[in-house]
């Protein structure tokens, strides 16, 4: 498995302004993923983020929204951009550590409230 | 595309009781399947997975789960249950290999009567 801390923890946010959140992993990994899970729904996947290439976003979200950056093997971050109500939500980052593990670990998550 | 279906949005179980929470899956190859525990305020915890080989699955905390390819399911099952267990469980399915992100069902939330 895989220790990963997500900063911050949560936040409260006015409309317009910019969030950007910290996922860090205690070993190196290819494959790192963030995750949206809207107030009492399912986690649905925003992106995935490999080291030294273009994030690759799923159906629904785009970069200029969900900016990601993926600037080594144990680091990556998510802004969210332009915030309104709508983005209010826990985003959670995971990781998957590689050499045949094929199963996903979850951060604690970073709880957005937007006003 | 892949989905997946748990059916029971919430279930009420007695402490000490079975458990038993269902899940239902699509998926066009053979899938890679798991169940993840969130409680109150924290992230997701993994409890089991399934790959490949025996269809009964043991995880921790002492749950387990059984696929069934001929019904698509992915049962997970405790036989005694504590209040400690209270949390949202999450069935999710990917197509393995590492690269794909989880496909997850809507959850179940668990409550325990005392």
């Amino acid at each position: 498995s895989a220790v990963i801390s997500q900063k911050p923890s949560r936040d409260i946010c006015q409309r317009g302004t910019s969030l950007t959140i910290q996922c860090q992993v205690d070993s190196q990994v290819t494959m790192m993923f963030w995750y949206r899970q809207q107030p009492g729904q399912s986690l649905t996947l925003i992106a995935t983020a490999n080291q030294g290439s273009e994030a690759t976003y799923e159906s629904g979200f785009v970069i200029d929204k969900f900016p990601i950056s993926r600037p080594n093997l144990t680091f990556s971050t998510l802004t969210v951009s332009n915030m309104s109500p709508e983005d209010s939500s826990i985003y959670l980052c995971s990781v998957e550590p590689g050499q045949g593990a094929d199963t996903q670990y979850f951060g604690p998550g970073t709880r957005l409230t937007v006003l | 595309a892949q989905s997946v279906t748990q059916p029971d949005i919430h279930i009420t179980v007695s402490e000490g009781a079975s458990l038993e929470l269902r899940c239902n899956y699509s998926y066009g190859a053979t899938p890679y399947l798991f169940w993840y525990v969130q409680s109150p305020g924290q992230g997701l915890q993994l409890l089991l997975k399934y790959f490949s080989g025996d269809t009964l699955v043991q995880g921790i905390k002492g749950f387990e789960a059984e696929f069934k390819r001929s019904q698509s399911s992915f049962n997970l099952r405790k036989p005694s249950v504590h209040w400690s267990d209270a949390a949202e469980y999450f069935c999710a399915v990917n197509s393995g290999g590492g690269a794909d992100g989880l496909t997850f069902g809507k959850g179940t939330h668990l409550i325990i009567q005392p």
